[in-house]
This record gives C-alpha cells, structure tokens and sequence, in this order.
C-alpha cells in the first residue's frame, strides 16, 4: 500500500541553525502539507502546496519557513533560522483528489 | 470559542464494548469529517471519513454526523486493546482546492482486558 515517507527520523540543531525536512508524498497526489504537533498538545497546520505553489498557510508559517517540491517526488519544508519553540514533531501529508489526507511517521526536530 | 472540540478524557472501555467518542465544531462551513487513530509517538493514522449527514461503517468502526448539530462521533464495537490510542477528530471547510484540517486535542482512550 503506497505511503508517505519522511526523513531524518530525528533531527537534533543548535538554535539558528538551518534545517530541510524531507518527505515523499504518495506517488499519484496532488495535494502536500506539513502539520506540527507540540509534545502533548494538538496537530496544527502549517501549510499546503498544490500545484507547484502554496495555497494555504498558517500564522506559525512566517518567513522563517518555506516549503519546496524540487523534483517529481519530494517535498520540503525548511526552517531557516530555527528556534527553541521549533522543537515539535513535523508531519508531511498527502492527497488525492478526495479530502483525504494521509500522514508521514513525521520528523522529531529538536533544537537546542 | 475553540473550533474543534474533544473530550480529552481518559476514557476507558471494557475489552469487547462499544466505546463511543464525540467531536464538537463551530464552524458551519465545515463540510467533510475525520478520525485519525494516533499510538503514543507516532503518526496519525486515517481510519473513517464521512461527508453526508448520517451514519457510515467501515468494518468494526461507525461514524456519525450531524450537521444541524455540530456533532461528529466514532463508535468502535468490539472494543480490543489495540484499540487504545488517542482519537483525533478533523474538520475541513471545502471551499476552493484542498484546504487545512483543523483537528481538536484528542480523545485519549484505553480499553481495558
């Protein structure tokens, strides 16, 4: 069954640091997003991407974030100067042409 | 006012009752519904949509909506202890292209053996 994938796991950065975090969507969808979830507290969105351009996004995605689909297959979010509040789970998510979206293992960043 | 809301619980089910769980919105424009299962670190995971008012069963799992009320629930039958995770309910408002879900904090349930 296709899947979304997501890379690194974990990634560990000192504060200021850059950081991508990579995904690969299911393979036939045409929408892509990325949400954030915050150790216990609730998933929230950050952005979606369709057709080559953002087509949503949130508060939290200021000009610290941006987010690139470079080739046929990845999508990426980067986090240009990152902070101690950045430190959550990123979740990359895909759809099709239903609503339904279907989410990554997700990314741990933490920033020290 | 908070969009989605959930009861955070615990709430806890005896192995092979119906555990019933419930999600309230505020926005009226919200026209398609989602559980998610997520297991303690890991991701959410899809497990029953629905888009039309009324009742739709996949398998051991129910969804319910009720639009004039603002009300979405799952009902899980046969409860199993793999069944213990925590429920996200999700909403989208469907207006132009594929927007955000917006989801409430979850409900956490356990069901006991």
């Amino acid at each position: 069954e296709p899947e979304v994938t997501q890379t690194p796991s974990h990634q560990v950065t000192q504060m200021g640091q850059e950081v991508i975090l990579r995904c690969v969507p299911i393979s036939n969808h045409l929408y892509f997003y990325w949400y954030r979830q915050i150790l216990g507290q609730k998933v929230e969105f950050l952005v979606s991407f369709y057709n080559n351009e953002i087509s949503e996004k949130s508060e939290i995605f200021d000009d610290q974030f941006s987010v690139e689909r470079p080739d046929g297959s990845n999508f990426t979010l980067k986090i240009r100067s990152t902070k101690l509040e950045d430190s959550a789970m990123y979740f990359c998510a895909s759809a099709g042409r239903g609503y339904e979206q279907y989410f990554g293992p997700g990314t741990r960043l933490t920033v020290t | 006012q908070k969009e989605v809301e959930q009861n955070s619980g615990p709430l806890s089910v005896p192995e092979g009752a119906i555990a019933s769980l419930n999600c309230t919105y505020s926005d009226r424009g919200s026209q398609s519904f989602f559980w998610y299962r997520q297991y303690s670190g890991k991701s959410p995971e899809l497990i029953m949509f629905i888009y039309s008012n009324g009742d739709k069963e996949d398998g051991r799992f129910t969804a319910q909506l009720n639009k004039a009320s603002q009300y979405v629930s799952l009902l899980i039958r046969d409860s199993q202890p793999s069944d213990s995770a925590t429920y996200l309910c999700a909403v989208k408002i469907v207006r132009v292209g594929n927007e955000k879900l917006t989801f409430g904090t979850g409900t956490r349930l356990t069901i006991i053996p």
